[in-house]
């Protein structure tokens, strides 16, 4: 199995609302990524799990919430989201996050609308 | 500043044309990948260039890592309009993928 997996493939939520995305690999790798991707912009990292624990939080409000329960899954908890945060939600795998070739596989993504 | 520049930004081009995307960087990397975004959907790995002067071609795409480990390009030969979609280069830093900004290809048919 070669393929990282997210849903919901759409979210459109209002800004009182608590939702959550979800994403799951089975290749193996202990590196998992969240990035925000706007339109024609490349991803921007969000979060970085590596081995289950959080390594990186690029300064993400808290009303974004990161989770990792197994090696395999991965959730990003949202709460009292802005409008400015529509937008393409990406998750990602490498082998080890620890540096080498950090090759990236990404799911599909979320795409999600705060009205 | 943006550590990996990638040009042109934009190119809309007729079926049957060839390209060439540039990469460029001040900084020496241990490797560059090339992903390929297609609309609503997520970047794929195309491939990792790791060794200075490495060609690697895929199809009709070439890749070229610079001598130095400071650039790499993406040539299309013959480009066909399932070519079209968001090019991006990206280089791994201590623990994090940085990206250059893309390149946006539509090739019409």
């Amino acid at each position: 199995d070669t393929e990282v997996t997210q849903t919901p493939k759409h979210l459109v939520m209002g800004m009182t609302n608590k939702k959550s995305l979800k994403c799951e690999q089975h290749m193996g790798h202990r590196a998992m990524y969240w990035y925000k991707q706007k339109a024609k912009k490349p991803p921007e990292l969000m979060f970085v799990y590596s081995y289950e624990k959080l390594s990186i939080n690029e300064s993400v409000p808290s009303r974004f919430s990161p989770e990792c329960p197994n090696s395999s899954l991965l959730n990003l908890h949202l709460h009292a989201l802005q409008p400015e945060d529509s937008a393409l939600y990406l998750c990602a795998s490498s082998l080890s996050g620890l540096g080498g070739r950090n090759e990236q596989f990404f799911g599909p993504g979320t795409r999600l609308t705060v009205l | 500043t943006q550590l990996l520049e990638q040009s042109p930004q934009f190119l809309s081009i007729q079926e049957g044309e060839n390209l060439t995307v540039y990469c460029n960087s001040s900084s020496v990397f241990s490797s560059l990948q090339w992903y390929r975004q297609e609309p609503g959907e997520g970047p794929v790995l195309l491939v990792t260039v790791v060794t200075g002067g490495e060609v690697k071609k895929l199809k009709r795409l070439t890749f070229q890592f610079g001598d130095a480990r400071k650039d790499s390009s993406l040539h299309i030969t013959a480009a066909q309009p399932g070519d079209t979609g968001l090019y991006l280069c990206a280089g791994p830093v201590v623990s994090r993928l940085t990206f250059g900004e893309g390149t946006q290809l539509t090739v019409n048919p």
